[in-house]
């Protein structure tokens, strides 16, 4: 089983549509959260990091379960410019110096 | 500003060479970090360094090998043991070992000719 886990995508939706990504993880003990955007080519940017209690950006919320060990990502109103690929990732348990895992990632198409 | 910079952009190496990319970071991040992206993979991680001077394996380092001289920079050789070199690296940093995310330089594209 991979550490990480998410949808394997694509999506293709329409502009104005609400869209959510699910991905899993597989260690209890991880500590921290992140969803990261990367552009066709480019380097991965974050987006936002993840909370217990849920965290809101503007058209992003993102959720953490962790007697699940379930992280989503919801995107509201979707526009062009959210186009790219989402990329889960989840930092292992304390002291560990191995830092972020990342999953494949969800490619996400917004149509016009 | 500050951030990471990689170079070159794109690199075109031949069978049997050794080729070296540049990290280099201005954000004072103690700890410092390479991967390599395949396509319609996640990133997979080659070394990372947490303090100059000191380095670890990640899950993919054989055939590279790395040096960590000064906070700064975190240069990755990607030797000819290495037998699939092609990819899009990666190099990123963050503050230390804490809860921080990364920041990551544009990348660089190696492709064997």
């Amino acid at each position: 089983r991979k550490e990480v886990e998410q949808d394997p995508g694509p999506f293709n939706v329409p502009e104005g549509a609400t869209v959510a990504f699910n991905c899993t993880y597989s260690n209890s003990a991880s500590q921290s959260f992140f969803w990261y955007r990367q552009d066709c080519r480019k380097e991965p940017k974050l987006l936002m990091s993840v909370y217990s209690s849920g965290n809101e950006d503007g058209r992003f919320t993102a959720q953490l379960n962790r007697a699940s060990q379930y992280i989503s990502l919801l995107i509201r109103d979707s526009k062009l410019s959210d186009s790219a690929t989402y990329l889960c990732v989840v930092k292992g348990s304390s002291g560990s110096a191995r830092q972020l895992t990342f999953g494949s990632g969800t490619q996400l198409t917004v149509l016009p | 500003d500050g951030g990471i910079t990689q170079s070159p952009k794109y690199l075109f190496r031949k069978e049997g060479q050794n080729v070296t990319l540049s990290c280099e970071q201005n954000l004072n991040h103690d700890a410092m970090y390479w991967y390599r992206q395949d396509p319609g993979q996640g990133l997979r991680l080659i070394y990372y360094s947490q303090i100059v001077n000191d380095f670890q394996k990640g899950d993919i380092a054989e055939g590279y090998s790395v040096s960590r001289e000064k906070k700064e920079s975190f240069p990755l050789t990607v030797t000819s043991a290495q037998k699939n070199p092609t990819a899009f690296y990666l190099c990123a940093s963050s503050p230390g070992t804490g809860i921080w995310g990364y920041t990551f330089g544009s990348g660089t594209r190696l492709t064997v000719v």
